[in-house]
Protein backbone atom coordinates (compact mmCIF):
# COMPACT_ATOMS: atom_id res chain seq x y z
CA UNK A 1 0.00 0.00 0.00
CA UNK A 2 1.32 3.37 -0.38
CA UNK A 3 1.91 5.97 2.55
CA UNK A 4 1.20 8.97 0.64
CA UNK A 5 -1.12 10.18 -2.14
CA UNK A 6 -0.56 12.70 -4.46
CA UNK A 7 -3.18 15.34 -5.70
CA UNK A 8 -3.99 15.85 -8.58
CA UNK A 9 -2.97 12.99 -10.56
CA UNK A 10 -2.33 14.91 -13.40
CA UNK A 11 -2.12 18.55 -13.67
CA UNK A 12 -1.64 20.68 -17.44
CA UNK A 13 -0.57 23.99 -17.10
CA UNK A 14 0.70 26.63 -19.22
CA UNK A 15 4.62 27.98 -19.42
CA UNK A 16 4.95 30.61 -17.13
CA UNK A 17 2.32 29.49 -14.38
CA UNK A 18 2.57 27.88 -11.39
CA UNK A 19 1.82 24.19 -10.43
CA UNK A 20 0.84 23.14 -7.46
CA UNK A 21 1.33 19.42 -6.51
CA UNK A 22 -0.19 17.97 -3.03
CA UNK A 23 0.65 15.10 -0.97
CA UNK A 24 -0.96 13.31 1.94
CA UNK A 25 0.39 10.45 4.18
CA UNK A 26 -0.85 8.22 6.94
CA UNK A 27 1.61 7.80 9.63
CA UNK A 28 4.31 9.91 11.54
CA UNK A 29 7.36 10.19 9.44
CA UNK A 30 11.20 11.56 9.98
CA UNK A 31 11.11 13.40 6.74
CA UNK A 32 9.65 13.79 3.29
CA UNK A 33 11.09 14.53 -0.03
CA UNK A 34 10.10 15.17 -3.37
CA UNK A 35 11.14 13.33 -6.66
CA UNK A 36 11.10 14.00 -10.72
CA UNK A 37 10.52 11.30 -12.87
CA UNK A 38 10.73 11.73 -16.29
CA UNK A 39 8.78 9.38 -18.73
CA UNK A 40 10.20 6.06 -17.66
CA UNK A 41 13.55 7.13 -16.58
CA UNK A 42 14.81 7.34 -12.67
CA UNK A 43 13.96 9.36 -10.27
CA UNK A 44 15.82 12.80 -9.45
CA UNK A 45 15.67 13.92 -5.95
CA UNK A 46 14.09 17.56 -5.86
CA UNK A 47 14.25 18.54 -1.86
CA UNK A 48 13.84 17.00 1.65
CA UNK A 49 11.78 18.28 4.57
CA UNK A 50 12.22 17.13 7.87
CA UNK A 51 9.72 16.65 9.99
CA UNK A 52 10.20 19.50 12.59
CA UNK A 53 10.50 21.83 9.22
CA UNK A 54 7.49 23.69 7.86
CA UNK A 55 8.57 25.38 4.96
CA UNK A 56 11.62 25.15 2.34
CA UNK A 57 12.79 26.51 -0.65
CA UNK A 58 15.02 25.45 -3.66
CA UNK A 59 15.35 27.57 -6.65
CA UNK A 60 11.60 27.79 -7.96
CA UNK A 61 10.58 25.14 -5.91
CA UNK A 62 8.77 25.58 -2.09
CA UNK A 63 7.57 23.03 -0.23
CA UNK A 64 5.70 22.98 2.89
CA UNK A 65 5.06 20.48 5.53
CA UNK A 66 1.66 20.39 7.95
CA UNK A 67 2.48 17.02 10.47
CA UNK A 68 -0.58 17.89 12.28
CA UNK A 69 -2.84 17.56 8.99
CA UNK A 70 -0.01 14.86 7.20
CA UNK A 71 -0.01 16.70 4.74
CA UNK A 72 2.78 18.44 2.29
CA UNK A 73 2.52 20.48 -1.23
CA UNK A 74 4.91 21.00 -3.90
CA UNK A 75 4.94 24.74 -5.97
CA UNK A 76 6.75 25.14 -8.58
CA UNK A 77 6.85 28.74 -10.09
CA UNK A 78 6.88 30.11 -13.57
CA UNK A 79 7.04 26.73 -14.80
CA UNK A 80 8.95 25.72 -18.07
CA UNK A 81 8.14 23.32 -20.43
CA UNK A 82 11.32 21.34 -19.27
CA UNK A 83 9.02 20.66 -15.85
CA UNK A 84 7.08 18.25 -17.88
CA UNK A 85 7.83 15.33 -15.33
CA UNK A 86 5.99 12.99 -13.10
CA UNK A 87 6.49 14.02 -9.34
CA UNK A 88 6.72 12.11 -6.38
CA UNK A 89 6.35 12.78 -2.51
CA UNK A 90 8.39 9.90 -0.06
CA UNK A 91 7.63 9.60 3.13
CA UNK A 92 10.37 8.20 5.34
CA UNK A 93 9.16 6.24 8.24
CA UNK A 94 10.66 3.05 9.81
CA UNK A 95 13.82 3.59 7.64
CA UNK A 96 11.76 2.79 4.47
CA UNK A 97 10.76 5.40 1.86
CA UNK A 98 7.49 5.12 0.50
CA UNK A 99 6.23 6.68 -2.82
CA UNK A 100 2.93 8.35 -3.54
CA UNK A 101 1.51 7.30 -6.78
CA UNK A 102 2.58 10.78 -8.09
CA UNK A 103 0.89 13.85 -10.03
CA UNK A 104 1.56 13.97 -13.77
CA UNK A 105 3.03 17.44 -14.99
CA UNK A 106 2.15 18.57 -18.62
CA UNK A 107 3.79 22.31 -19.35
CA UNK A 108 2.60 23.56 -22.39
CA UNK A 109 4.72 25.60 -24.15
CA UNK B 1 31.29 11.64 -9.57
CA UNK B 2 29.99 9.10 -11.69
CA UNK B 3 26.20 8.52 -11.11
CA UNK B 4 24.29 5.16 -10.09
CA UNK B 5 24.12 2.68 -12.92
CA UNK B 6 22.50 -0.07 -13.59
CA UNK B 7 23.04 -3.32 -15.76
CA UNK B 8 20.89 -4.36 -18.24
CA UNK B 9 19.36 -1.84 -18.92
CA UNK B 10 16.44 -3.95 -20.69
CA UNK B 11 15.27 -7.52 -20.55
CA UNK B 12 13.44 -9.73 -21.70
CA UNK B 13 12.68 -13.16 -19.78
CA UNK B 14 10.60 -16.11 -20.64
CA UNK B 15 7.93 -16.77 -17.17
CA UNK B 16 9.76 -19.52 -15.43
CA UNK B 17 12.94 -17.99 -15.80
CA UNK B 18 15.14 -16.27 -13.29
CA UNK B 19 17.00 -12.93 -13.68
CA UNK B 20 19.80 -11.06 -12.10
CA UNK B 21 20.10 -6.95 -12.15
CA UNK B 22 22.62 -5.41 -11.38
CA UNK B 23 23.13 -1.74 -9.72
CA UNK B 24 27.12 -0.08 -9.31
CA UNK B 25 26.11 3.02 -6.71
CA UNK B 26 27.97 6.32 -6.12
CA UNK B 27 31.44 6.03 -5.11
CA UNK B 28 31.29 6.32 -1.10
CA UNK B 29 27.94 5.28 -0.81
CA UNK B 30 27.44 2.32 1.15
CA UNK B 31 23.32 1.49 0.67
CA UNK B 32 21.57 0.64 -2.11
CA UNK B 33 17.60 -0.09 -2.10
CA UNK B 34 15.82 -1.56 -5.02
CA UNK B 35 12.53 -0.66 -6.05
CA UNK B 36 9.80 -2.06 -8.55
CA UNK B 37 7.97 0.46 -10.54
CA UNK B 38 4.60 -0.70 -12.33
CA UNK B 39 1.56 1.40 -13.77
CA UNK B 40 -0.74 -0.72 -11.52
CA UNK B 41 1.12 -0.69 -8.06
CA UNK B 42 3.29 2.58 -8.29
CA UNK B 43 6.85 2.85 -6.76
CA UNK B 44 7.26 0.04 -4.41
CA UNK B 45 10.10 -0.41 -2.16
CA UNK B 46 11.95 -3.76 -2.08
CA UNK B 47 14.69 -4.07 -0.19
CA UNK B 48 17.92 -2.02 1.43
CA UNK B 49 21.50 -3.21 2.31
CA UNK B 50 23.92 -1.42 4.04
CA UNK B 51 27.74 -2.84 4.54
CA UNK B 52 26.64 -5.94 2.84
CA UNK B 53 23.57 -6.58 5.12
CA UNK B 54 19.73 -6.45 4.43
CA UNK B 55 18.24 -3.68 6.48
CA UNK B 56 14.68 -3.37 5.23
CA UNK B 57 12.78 -5.44 3.41
CA UNK B 58 9.39 -4.68 1.47
CA UNK B 59 6.22 -7.19 0.88
CA UNK B 60 7.82 -9.07 -1.70
CA UNK B 61 7.52 -12.87 -1.75
CA UNK B 62 10.61 -15.03 -1.04
CA UNK B 63 11.27 -14.95 -4.64
CA UNK B 64 13.09 -11.65 -4.99
CA UNK B 65 16.21 -11.48 -3.79
CA UNK B 66 19.40 -9.25 -2.98
CA UNK B 67 22.63 -9.30 -1.86
CA UNK B 68 25.27 -6.20 -1.81
CA UNK B 69 29.64 -7.27 -2.17
CA UNK B 70 32.03 -5.15 -0.19
CA UNK B 71 32.50 -2.62 -2.86
CA UNK B 72 28.91 -1.77 -2.53
CA UNK B 73 28.08 -2.84 -5.47
CA UNK B 74 24.34 -4.91 -5.32
CA UNK B 75 22.58 -7.57 -7.35
CA UNK B 76 18.71 -8.38 -7.64
CA UNK B 77 17.45 -11.68 -8.26
CA UNK B 78 14.33 -12.77 -9.09
CA UNK B 79 13.47 -16.36 -9.55
CA UNK B 80 10.64 -18.08 -11.27
CA UNK B 81 9.67 -15.18 -13.09
CA UNK B 82 5.91 -14.44 -13.28
CA UNK B 83 4.05 -11.76 -16.16
CA UNK B 84 3.29 -9.26 -12.98
CA UNK B 85 7.04 -8.86 -12.66
CA UNK B 86 7.26 -7.15 -15.78
CA UNK B 87 8.14 -3.32 -14.43
CA UNK B 88 10.91 -0.46 -14.14
CA UNK B 89 13.49 -1.94 -11.60
CA UNK B 90 15.44 1.17 -9.99
CA UNK B 91 18.26 0.64 -7.65
CA UNK B 92 19.32 4.03 -5.38
CA UNK B 93 22.09 4.66 -3.34
CA UNK B 94 22.62 7.32 -0.44
CA UNK B 95 25.76 7.95 2.09
CA UNK B 96 23.58 6.63 5.00
CA UNK B 97 21.21 3.51 5.79
CA UNK B 98 17.95 3.92 6.50
CA UNK B 99 17.01 5.79 3.43
CA UNK B 100 16.82 9.38 5.84
CA UNK B 101 18.96 11.39 3.28
CA UNK B 102 18.54 12.27 -0.46
CA UNK B 103 18.63 9.10 -2.49
CA UNK B 104 20.57 9.21 -5.80
CA UNK B 105 18.51 6.54 -8.40
CA UNK B 106 20.13 4.72 -11.53
CA UNK B 107 18.14 4.87 -14.92
CA UNK B 108 16.53 1.71 -13.95
CA UNK B 109 16.69 -1.89 -15.51
CA UNK B 110 12.99 -2.44 -17.64
CA UNK B 111 11.97 -6.16 -17.81
CA UNK B 112 9.99 -7.48 -19.57
CA UNK B 113 8.04 -11.07 -18.84
CA UNK B 114 6.53 -12.93 -21.52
Amino acid sequence: SQQGEEDPQALSIQEGENATMNCSYKTSINNLQWYRQNSGRGLVHLILIRSNEREKHSGRLRVTLDTSKKSSSLLITASRAADTASYFCATNAGNMLTFGGGTRLMVKP
Amino acid sequence: KAGVTQTPRYLIKTRGQQVTLSCSPISGHRSVSWYQQTPGQGLQFLFEYFSETQRNKGNFPGRFSGRQFSNSRSEMNVSTLELGDSALYLCASSAGAGNLGEQYFGPGTRLTVT
